[in-house]
């Protein structure tokens, strides 16, 4: 199993570009999770998914979007990138119930100029 | 809705020294509490879990928990600490069922010789 896949590591966006971080898990896993990780912040959750075609704000929505088409997939789209954003994202997965363990990707650090 | 803290931000620890993380939540109910380690440039890594049971739980790295209702605390602890322990600690809870898990702002342990 590769777990959970994040791509690109790293990316450098202008202000007003937009992106899409993938993410992809290969354990079957309903739950899925984006958060941000900023100096002295910990993680902040953007938005999370319960199952394909459900997904559900988290601390930190502005200015991100996702989706659930698949069990596999779940991508956060950046629609209009703002320094603010500059920060090192995490998807994450796990099986339903909240006693699981969640499992994270490594990662993608976003630097917008 | 619930919360985590973690009160202290960095803490310095000398090789073989004993150490303690503190971690306070707030929740009606009991939650479920996790720690994660983040090595430097790392994703997030389970080290133990508490739904129910025995209050002190053995977790991996030789790290344990000890659950205190009475105090909100879950704090992670460890008798001897190796110099490949330096990194980031974080602490997380969680409602259950399809609820987000949510962390605290993370502990930096940094191991001195």
């Amino acid at each position: 199993n590769a777990g959970v896949t994040q791509t690109p590591k790293f990316q450098v966006l202008k202000t007003g570009q937009s992106m899409t971080l993938q993410c992809a898990q290969d354990m079957n896993h309903e739950y899925m999770s984006w958060y941000r990780q900023d100096p002295g912040m910990g993680l902040r959750l953007i938005h999370y998914s319960v199952g394909a075609g459900i997904t559900d704000q988290g601390e930190v929505p502005n200015g991100y979007n996702v989706s659930r088409s698949t069990t596999e997939d779940f991508p956060l789209r950046l629609l209009s990138a703002a320094p603010s954003q500059t920060s090192v994202y995490f998807c994450a997965s796990r099986r339903d119930l909240g006693w699981n363990e969640q499992f994270f990707g490594p990662g993608t650090r976003l630097t917008v100029l | 809705a619930q919360s985590v803290t973690q009160p202290d931000i960095h803490i310095t620890v000398s090789e073989g020294a004993s150490l303690e993380l503190r971690c306070n939540y707030s929740y009606g109910a009991t939650p479920y509490l996790f720690w994660y380690v983040q090595s430097p440039g790392q994703g997030l890594q389970l080290l133990l879990k508490y739904f129910s049971g025995d209050t002190l739980v053995q977790g991996i790295k030789g790290f344990e928990a000890e659950f205190k209702r009475s105090q909100s605390s879950f704090n992670l602890r460890k008798p001897s600490v190796h110099w490949s322990d330096a990194a980031e600690y974080f602490c997380a809870v969680s409602r259950g069922g399809n609820t987000p898990l949510v962390f605290g702002k993370g502990t930096r342990l940094s191991v001195i010789a």
